[in-house]
Order: structure tokens, then sequence, then C-alpha cells
């Protein structure tokens, strides 16, 4: 079965020093790989995606994210944050059995300091 | 277009009572999906539709559950007797096809609190 671990709950940063959220994925295929966000009281929508095609991935607002398939890794990197990026980051694997299911990670809840 | 719309935003009901969740997704979306947001669970997948017909149920925690799309543009999911441990947030999205290449997007959910 597809997995992802995010392996921070919480991450803290001031304004203006660069974001890391990471994510470890466990597949038996070639993954697709997804960050979304969900700013408080609100749907999650879609940041960036990986699928087979270049390895770093530009998403939205700064963002993006390298797959590392050595590392099983996808993590999602910001150079400098902004007050508007806290929010809750989830990591996501498609499952190939069914693409359209997507398996979520825990969450990483990003929270950004004057 | 406006998004997914869900609805209600809120609902607060007692122990018991049946429970109906709406949904209706972007115009032109062939998939739609239920999801369920716990603190102890996160994200699931309950229930997803192709061309208004279920596909895969698997994630439908049990038979108090029933989801139905009588057309593309209209989505239930109806609890039925409800319980204190459905309280959760409740998320509909849609896509225009189904496999990775097509994004899902989100309505902003039903946050159901059971008494």
């Amino acid at each position: 079965a597809q997995s992802v671990t995010q392996l921070d709950s919480h991450v803290s940063v001031s304004e203006g020093t660069p974001v890391l959220l990471r994510c470890n994925y466990s597949s038996s295929y070639s993954p697709s790989l997804f960050w979304y966000v969900q700013h408080p009281n609100k749907g999650l929508q879609l940041l960036l995606k990986y699928t087979s095609a270049a390895t770093l991935v530009k998403g939205i607002n700064g963002f993006e994210a390298e797959f590392k398939k050595s590392e099983t890794s996808f993590h999602l990197t910001k150079p400098s944050a902004h007050m508007s990026d806290a929010a809750e980051y989830f990591c996501v694997v498609s499952d190939p059995a069914g693409f359209q299911k997507l398996v979520f990670g825990t969450g990483t809840r990003l929270l950004v300091s004057p | 277009d406006a998004g997914v719309i869900q609805s209600p935003r809120h609902e607060v009901t007692e122990m018991g009572q049946e429970v109906t969740l709406r949904c209706k997704p972007i115009s032109g979306h062939d998939y739609l999906f239920w999801y369920r947001q716990t603190m102890m669970r996160g994200l699931e997948l309950l229930i997803y539709f192709n061309n208004n017909v279920p596909i895969d149920d698997s994630g439908m925690p049990e038979d108090r559950f029933s989801a139905k799309m009588p057309n593309a543009s209209f989505s239930t999911l109806k609890i039925q007797p409800s319980e204190p441990r459905d309280s959760a947030v409740y998320f509909c999205a849609s896509s225009f096809r189904g496999g990775a290449d097509y994004e899902q997007y989100f309505g902003p959910g039903t946050r159901l609190t059971v008494t």
C-alpha cells in the first residue's frame, strides 16, 4: 500500500527565512506525489504535483519540491516565508490501483512569526 | 465557476438524528469525492463517483453512511443515525478526469458536530 510520512507535525519559521517541510513516501510503484495546503477553515488547494516528469517541481506561491527516489523523499521548500504561508500542509500520494484515490499524510502546521 | 459548493458549512445535531450533507461539483467535472477529516485519523477518502456512479465506497465507515449522486451537479452524504464519533469536517472534491494529472478541487467543507 502507498503511504506518506510527514516528519514534523509543526514547523516554526520567521518571516523572510527559508521553509522546509519534510515528506517521505512508501510505494511499490512509481508514485505520483502532491503537496496540498489548507488555510484555516478553508478547503484544500493543490500547491504542486510530481507525475514522473522533472524531479524538481515548481508550484504556486514560490513553493517547490524535489522528488528523490534514492531517498524516497518529496520535501517542500520555499526560499523566503511570508506571513500568508501560515497554514497546514499535506503531502499526498496517489494509489496506483486507482489514480483517483489520494492517500494523505498527517499534515504539517507551518507557523510564521514576524 | 464558483468552485465546489458544500452545504451546510456547519451542522450541529444530536445523537440519533439523520444528517445530510450536500455538494455541488464544478460544472463539467465527472469525478466526485467525499472525504472526512478528523484529528485522530486525518483525511480519509470515503467514496468517489465517476459519471454519477459510485466506483469505490471502501472507505465508508459503516452502514450508517450512504452517498448518492442523482445527477452530475449534486451529491449527498447521509448519516443515519448519527453518533458523536461522526463529528468531523467532511469535504467534497471534484476533478475533470481521473488520474494523477487531474487536480482534485476541494470545497470549503462541512463541520459536523454530533452531541
